[in-house]
């Protein structure tokens, strides 16, 4: 593909319930990262993936959220019991090999709503 | 503490003005240093980035930026700004520590552009 995908653009949920975020990377790259970018804010960073491994969670707020790649390439993030602090443009990024001086090719985010 | 500040919020310039963004940086080491560009319902997009060597920085649309070491900044500079640039824009470090593949964002720069 032309560059990273996310899916669904817009999400609405009611507090309580379980959301489950897309991204399709660039093709053939390798590492794979979250971010949280809450409004007037910049992205922090949430996890990392190196193919199928998730090296880092360091930034996941709570033990609510989840994410995975099983085969190396979509990833998918999950958040259960959403609550209102959950409300956030969620991104998506890739690169190719996972250097910290990589370029990190961002998705257009996908924008969640907790009401 | 370890941080990314861009101490402008918003900035307004005129359509032909020269523009300079500030970012200072708070680590001990020298990160890698990125500035991203997003605009509305986009994703972010890398204007240019700094790892090592010569200390001015051409990147894409015009953008350069310079990094200081002794002021621990990496500011963005264009010399006329266009009306497509209206944006937000993101100063980002990375290379730090046991996060050296994910990014550290500062709260971002709102640019605006009257004719």
């Amino acid at each position: 593909g032309a560059g990273v995908s996310q899916s669904p653009r817009y999400k609405v949920a009611k507090r309580g319930q379980d959301v489950a975020l897309r991204c399709d990377p660039i093709s053939g790259h390798v590492s794979l990262f979250w971010y949280q970018q809450a409004l007037g804010q910049g992205p922090e960073f949430l996890t990392y993936f190196q193919n199928e491994a998730q090296l880092d969670k360091s930034g996941l707020p709570s033990d609510r959220f989840f994410a995975e790649r099983p085969e190396g390439s979509v990833s998918t993030l999950k958040i259960q019991r959403t609550q209102q602090e959950d409300s956030a443009v969620y991104l998506c990024a890739s690169s190719l090999a996972g250097a910290g001086t990589d370029t990190q090719y961002f998705g257009p985010g996908t924008r969640l709503t907790v009401l | 503490a370890q941080s990314v500040t861009q101490p402008d919020i918003h900035i307004t310039v005129s359509e032909g003005a020269s523009l300079e963004l500030r970012c200072n940086y708070s680590y001990g080491a020298t990160p890698y240093l990125f500035w991203y560009v997003q605009s509305p319902g986009q994703g972010l997009q890398l204007l240019l980035k700094y790892f090592s060597g010569d200390t001015l920085v051409q990147g894409i649309k015009g953008f350069e930026a310079e990094f200081k070491r002794s002021q621990s900044s990496f500011n963005l500079r264009k010399p006329s700004v266009h009306w497509s640039d209206a944006a937000e824009y993101f100063c980002a470090v990375g290379g730090i520590g046991t996060g050296a593949n994910n990014l550290f964002f500062g709260t971002g720069t709102r640019l605006t552009v009257i004719p």
